[in-house]
């Protein structure tokens, strides 16, 4: 089974400071990587997708992660923290081949954005 | 359209009671998933449809039953549940086929077992 490691169960930042969440995955084969955000209450919504193009994805809400085969992470970045991005942050991959998709999360990181 | 609709948004069921959650998606996909899960933790699986057949069950106690009626709907019926049930039940699904490999989730139940 696919291995998630999310460094940092809370970070804290100022609105308009860089966000960084960290993600390790332990696969020999690059696996599909995603990030997802869950606000109070709610479903999880995808920001972005690794599949296998362009290294450095860009998302939604000015979220991009740039994949490194070496260092096996896809970090998430955001130059200038918005109060609205304050939300539970998911890592998350599947599988490449026949494993229907099925999401591996990592423990999640809690942002907060202090004003 | 990019939604997966599931009802009710809240549950509250004792435990000799009987009730389903329902979800609901549009987009063709493939695979619907029933996903469990516990305040500040990630979702945990519990159940996979593929082509509208059971494929994956991680083991999940029978007072959980699934049901796929058609390729848009996953239902989850519930009896007998304990309050350690209690959690936000989240419906996902998805194409996996290429890379259209994301999911798509719920809005997700959130269930109380009194």
């Amino acid at each position: 089974a696919q291995s998630v490691t999310q460094l940092g169960s809370h970070v804290s930042v100022s609105e308009g400071a860089l966000v960084l969440l960290r993600c390790n995955y332990s696969s020999s084969v690059p696996p599909y990587l995603f990030w997802y955000v869950q606000y109070p209450n709610q479903g999880l919504q995808l920001l972005l997708k690794y599949t296998s193009a362009a290294t450095l994805v860009k998302g939604i809400n000015g979220f991009e992660a740039e994949f490194k085969k070496s260092e096996t992470s896809f970090h998430l970045t955001k130059p200038s923290a918005h109060m609205s991005d304050a939300a539970e942050y998911f890592c998350a991959v599947s599988e490449r081949g026949s494993t229907l998709g099925r999401l591996y999360f990592g423990r999640g990181t809690q942002l907060t954005v202090w004003p | 359209d990019t939604e997966v609709t599931q009802t009710p948004k809240h549950l509250v069921m004792g435990m000799t009671n009987k009730k389903s959650l329902k979800c609901e998606q549009h987009m063709g996909h493939r695979a619907m998933y029933w996903y469990k899960q516990k305040a500040k933790k990630p979702p945990e699986l519990m159940f996979v449809y593929s082509y509208e057949k059971l494929s994956i069950n991680e083991s999940v106690p029978s007072r959980f039953s699934p049901e796929c009626p058609n390729s848009s709907l996953l239902n989850l019926h519930l009896h007998a549940l304990q309050p350690e049930d209690s959690a936000l039940y989240l419906c996902a699904s998805s194409q996996f086929q290429g890379l259209n490999t994301e999911a798509f989730f719920g809005q997700g139940t959130r269930l109380t077992v009194v």
